[in-house]
């Protein structure tokens, strides 16, 4: 049984480039989250889709940030133009909610380096 | 703003000692998560807690869920070494707490 697969494990870029990241969330899942953790942040819920249609976009820093959902099984999160301050770990996450409430399955998160 | 607090952020004990996280939240919130987080790893569901006075355990570890008082609490019990690390709570919409960094000493 294939967890949520995020994609690149590993990214460094130069400031102003852009850059996106990729997740596959566990298929039936109904729910994905993008998170991003870092020291200073801890972990902020950046947003979240319910059924492919965003819910709660607050946690989005600024424009330079989008998240889309195009189906079931594919988001992705992009910066443009990515900064220093954007370097950090990014986790997306996927849960299900036809049990009754359930956990989040998080991915092995994609860690970013803006130089 | 919904804000979630634990306390302490860092935890230092010696094996076979017990010890109690506490998890605060501000809003009403009927169910409660923890998460454990390995350095350098992804996070991992330890428990659910959907109602009040909900009590679950796992090997060394207890959560249990007052939604009355907003709090929840992770005993730990008899510490091993491999209970090092990040402990997370999250409730409502997955915000998360600001972690504790659990380390167990020989």
């Amino acid at each position: 049984d294939a967890g949520v697969i995020q994609s690149p494990r590993h990214e460094v870029t130069e400031m102003g480039q852009e850059v996106t990241l990729r997740c596959k969330p566990i298929s039936g899942h109904d729910y994905l989250f993008w998170y991003r953790q870092t020291m200073m942040r801890g972990l902020e819920l950046l947003i979240y889709f319910n059924n492919n249609v965003p819910i709660d976009d607050s946690g989005m820093p600024e424009d330079r940030f989008s998240a889309k959902m195009p189906n079931a099984s594919f988001s992705t999160l992009k910066i443009q133009p990515s900064e220093p301050r954007d370097s950090a770990v990014y986790f997306c996450a996927s849960s299900w909610t036809g049990m009754g409430n359930q956990p989040q399955h998080f991915g092995d998160g994609t860690r970013l380096s803006i130089l | 703003e919904l804000k979630v607090e634990q306390n302490p952020l860092f935890l230092s004990m010696q094996e076979g000692k017990n010890y109690t996280i506490y998890c605060n939240y501000s809003t009403t919130s009927d169910r409660l998560y923890w998460y454990r987080q390995d350095p350098g790893k992804s996070l991992e569901s330890l428990f659910v807690l959907l109602s009040n006075g909900a009590v679950k355990q796992e090997g060394r570890l207890m959560a249990s869920l007052d939604t009355k008082a907003r709090l929840s609490t992770l005993h730990i019990t008899a510490a091993v070494h491999d209970l090092s690390a990040t402990y997370f709570c999250a409730v409502l919409d997955m915000r998360f707490g600001a972690g504790t960094r659990l380390t167990v000493k020989p």
